[in-house]
C-alpha cells in the first residue's frame, strides 16, 4: 500500500511569490493534515481537511490556504512569501476523526524563501 | 506556553545502552498519545497510547501512558546506530479549537554512537 505523497520534494522561490504544495493521502484516507516544521520550532499545525472541507486551521495568517479535492488528495497554498515561511511542510493523512485514528506523515516539501 | 514538553531535547549514548525518553503534557480533553521516529523528513508512526499503564511494544521500543501525572516515556533497549533520530511525542485533543491536529513537542534528538 502506497504511503502519503507529496510534491514537490524541494521548491525554492523568492519573497512575494507564491507557492503550491500538493498531497495525496493513502488510499481510503478521507483526511488530511498539513503542518509546518520550521527549524528549532517544532511541528506546528496549519490546517486540516476532511471530505473536502476546511475543518480546522491553525495560528497561521489568511495567506496559508489550501483545499481538497474530490479524490481527497490536498493543496496548500502560500501567497506573499515572506522569509520566515522558509520550513519543511508535512501532510498527513488518517481515515477520518470519527474513531481515534493514527495519522500517516509523507515525506514533506522543504521550502526556501530568498 | 507549550502543551507537550519533552526531555531531554538531546542525548547522546553508545551502542548497547538503554535510553528513556519523556514527554509531560496538558491538554483539557485528552484522546491520545503518540509517538513519532523522524530521521530524515517523514515522521514514521511508532505508537498510540490511550490507556494508562498498558505498555505497548514493538521490538526493542516501548512506551506507556500515566493519564493520572499526564506523562508518557518512550523506552529503546539495546540501542543501535539506526535509532539516531528525533523521537517526537504528539497529543490529540478533543474539540477545544485543537480538533483534528497534533500538538507536538519539540522532539528529543538521540545520537547512538557505535
Amino acid at each position: 500500500e502506497a504511503g502519503v505523497t507529496q510534491s514537490p520534494t524541494h521548491l525554492i522561490k523568492t519573497r512575494g511569490q507564491q507557492a503550491t504544495l500538493r498531497c495525496s493521502p493513502i488510499s481510503g484516507h478521507t483526511s488530511v493534515y498539513w503542518y509546518q516544521q520550521a527549524l528549532g520550532l517544532g511541528l506546528q499545525f496549519l490546517l486540516w481537511y476532511d471530505e473536502g472541507e476546511e475543518r480546522n486551521r491553525g495560528n497561521f495568517p489568511p495567506r496559508f490556504s489550501g483545499r481538497q479535492f474530490p479524490n481527497y488528495s490536498s493543496e496548500l497554498n502560500v501567497n506573499a512569501l515572506e522569509l520566515e515561511d522558509s520550513a519543511l511542510y508535512l501532510c498527513a493523512s488518517s481515515r477520518g476523526r470519527t474513531l481515534r485514528e493514527t495519522q500517516y506523515f509523507g515525506p514533506g516539501t522543504r521550502l526556501l524563501v530568498l | 506556553e507549550d502543551k507537550v514538553v519533552q526531555s531531554p531535547l538531546s542525548l547522546v549514548v553508545h551502542e548497547g545502552d538503554t535510553v528513556t525518553l519523556n514527554c509531560s503534557y496538558e491538554v483539557t480533553n485528552f484522546r491520545s498519545l503518540l509517538w513519532y521516529k523522524q530521521e530524515k523528513k517523514a515522521p514514521t508512526f511508532l505508537f498510540m497510547l490511550t490507556s494508562s499503564g498498558i505498555e505497548k511494544k514493538s521490538g526493542r521500543l516501548s512506551s506507556i501512558l500515566d493519564k493520572k501525572e499526564l506523562f508518557s516515556i518512550l523506552n529503546i533497549t539495546a540501542t543501535q546506530t539506526g535509532d539516531s533520530a528525533v523521537y517526537l511525542c504528539a497529543v490529540d485533543e478533543d474539540g477545544g479549537g485543537s480538533q483534528g491536529n497534533l500538538i507536538f513537542g519539540k522532539g528529543t534528538k538521540l545520537s547512538v554512537k557505535p
